[in-house]
């Protein structure tokens, strides 16, 4: 059974990068779609974007400037870099696995347990 | 840019059923999924391509897409259905989230 495990700083200061990776674990990050997805706290949530494990990307337009997905197979994770962050982007960070279908059929499944980012000085 | 719109809550007695509704712009020509979310916890896919459960999801979870309006049923609600719930769609290569339902067992 796939799992993932999201990692990186809990506390990012405004105007640096955020970064986080997902560790893919049960299963192998080929042949499949990856995203990240971010909560703010008391709030819905909001999809940033996606890579296929061969490294093609697709990011929200509203973060598209700020954003930056890579893929390592390697080491079978993926990771998220977010520029010039503010206060507005705390919030916890989901990783998933995003299933993505010829009819356009999508959804995410697994997720990951998310981690909260905290953008304060 | 796309929207999908979902009451914030929805009330529903133990054993009744409880109808959640996410609407949005000819949805009924796009597949549309449902997440589980209870507080602290990572949400769960319940429902997928309008009305298949994954894995592990009780049948009183059910699922329908027509018109505008996808909405997520669940008969014989229990206590431990209470959560938030959301819905998600795809358009113009954007996955669209709804804001949430959040579902109250009373």
């Amino acid at each position: 059974q796939v799992q993932l495990q999201e990692s990186g700083p809990g506390l990012v200061k405004p105007s640096e990068t955020l970064s986080l990776t997902c560790t893919v674990s049960g299963g192998s990050i080929s042949s499949y779609y990856w995203s990240w997805i971010r909560q703010p706290p008391g709030k819905g949530l909001e999809w940033i974007g996606y890579i296929y494990y061969s490294g093609s990307t697709n990011y929200n337009s509203s973060l598209k400037s700020r954003v930056t997905i890579s893929v390592d197979t390697s080491k079978n994770h993926f990771s998220l870099k977010l520029s010039s962050v503010t206060a507005a982007d705390t919030a916890v960070y989901y990783c998933a696995r995003f299933e993505y279908t010829k009819s356009d059929v999508t959804w995410f499944d697994p997720w990951g347990q998310g981690t909260l980012v905290t953008v304060s000085s | 840019s796309y929207e999908l719109t979902q009451p914030p809550s929805v009330s529903v007695s133990p054993g009744q059923t409880a109808s959640i509704p996410c609407s949005g712009d000819k949805l009924g020509y796009k597949y549309t999924c449902w997440y589980q979310q209870k507080p602290g916890q990572s949400p769960v896919l319940v429902m997928y391509q309008d009305s298949k459960r994954p894995s592990g999801i009780p049948e009183r979870f059910s699922g329908s897409n027509s018109g505008t309006t996808a909405t997520l049923t669940i008969s014989g609600t229990q206590a431990m259905d209470e959560a938030d719930y959301y819905c998600q769609a795809w358009d113009n290569s954007t996955v669209v989230f709804g804001g949430g339902t959040k579902l109250t067992v009373l």
